[in-house]
C-alpha cells in the first residue's frame, strides 16, 4: 500500500535535547511538509521541500531543522533551540505544488518534552 | 495570512444539514478542504479552483466565490461519521507551493 509513515506515534524527551523525527513516502511524490499542530489549533507550516536537497522554511521554522537527501524521506530535527517544542506533528507529501495538489497526511508524531 | 473559518463549532443531530465557511482577506486561486478525526491525520476532501474546477474523492459538496474570496463546505443529511474538524487551506501569499490553513471548524453529530 502507498502511503506515509511517520514513527514513532509518541515520543518523549528531557529538554534541551535534539530530537529527529521520521517521514517517509512510498507515493513517489516531489514535494513534502512538515506541520506542526497544537491543541484545538490549526497546521502550521515548519518546512517544506518540492525537490531533493532543496527546502524551505515555512512559518514556524526557528528551532527546527530538516534534509531531503532522498524522494522518499523527509526527517525534521527539532533542536533544542525551540522554545516549546511538545506538539503534534504531521508530515504531509504532494504530486505537485501545495496549493494546486491534493496533501496526503502521514499518522503524526506526539512529542512531549518536560 | 491565515484564512478565517466560522462557525468555530456547531453540534447537530444526524440527518440535519451544515454550513462551513472559509474566508480570505486576499484573491485566491484555489481552496482546499480536509477532515481531520481526533488524533489522527487530516483526511483529503475536495480542492476548489478557479474557473470552477473541483477536484474530491468523497461526496460533499462546496461552493467557491473567487470575487468574495470564500468558499464554503456543505454537509447534508449528516452522518455521524461527519464528526471531527474540518480545515480550508488556501494558498500561501506569493507561494503557490504551500498551503496556510485555518484555525478549523470543530463538527460534531449527534445520534
Amino acid at each position: 500500500d502507498g502511503g506515509i509513515t511517520q514513527s514513532p506515534k509518541y515520543l518523549f524527551r528531557k529538554e534541551g535535547q535534539n530530537v529527529t523525527l521520521s517521514c517517509e513516502q512510498n507515493l513517489n511524490h516531489d514535494a513534502m511538509y512538515w506541520y506542526r499542530q497544537d491543541p484545538g489549533q490549526g497546521l502550521r507550516l515548519i518546512y517544506y521541500s518540492q525537490i531533493v536537497n532543496d527546502f524551505q522554511k515555512g512559518d514556524i521554522a526557528e528551532g527546527y531543522s530538516v534534509s531531503r537527501e532522498k524522494k522518499e524521506s523527509f526527517p525534521l530535527t527539532v533542536t533544542s533551540a525551540q522554545k516549546n517544542p511538545t506538539a503534534f506533528y504531521l508530515c504531509a507529501s504532494s504530486s505537485g505544488p501545495g496549493g494546486s495538489y491534493e496533501q496526503y497526511f502521514g499518522p503524526g508524531t506526539r512529542l512531549t518534552v518536560t | 495570512q491565515q484564512p478565517v473559518q466560522s462557525p468555530q463549532a456547531v453540534i447537530l443531530r444526524e440527518g440535519e444539514d451544515a454550513v462551513i465557511n472559509c474566508s480570505s482577506s486576499k484573491a485566491l486561486y484555489s481552496v482546499h478542504w480536509y477532515r481531520q478525526k481526533h488524533g489522527e491525520a487530516p483526511v483529503f476532501l475536495m480542492i476548489l479552483l478557479k474557473g470552477g474546477e473541483q477536484k474530491g474523492h468523497e461526496k460533499i459538496s462546496a461552493s467557491f466565490n473567487e470575487k468574495k474570496q470564500q468558499s464554503s463546505l456543505y454537509l447534508t443529511a449528516s452522518q455521524l461519521s461527519y464528526s471531527g474538524t474540518y480545515f480550508c487551506g488556501t494558498p500561501s501569499s506569493g507561494s503557490a507551493r504551500q498551503l496556510t490553513f485555518g484555525s478549523g471548524t470543530q463538527l460534531t453529530v449527534l445520534p
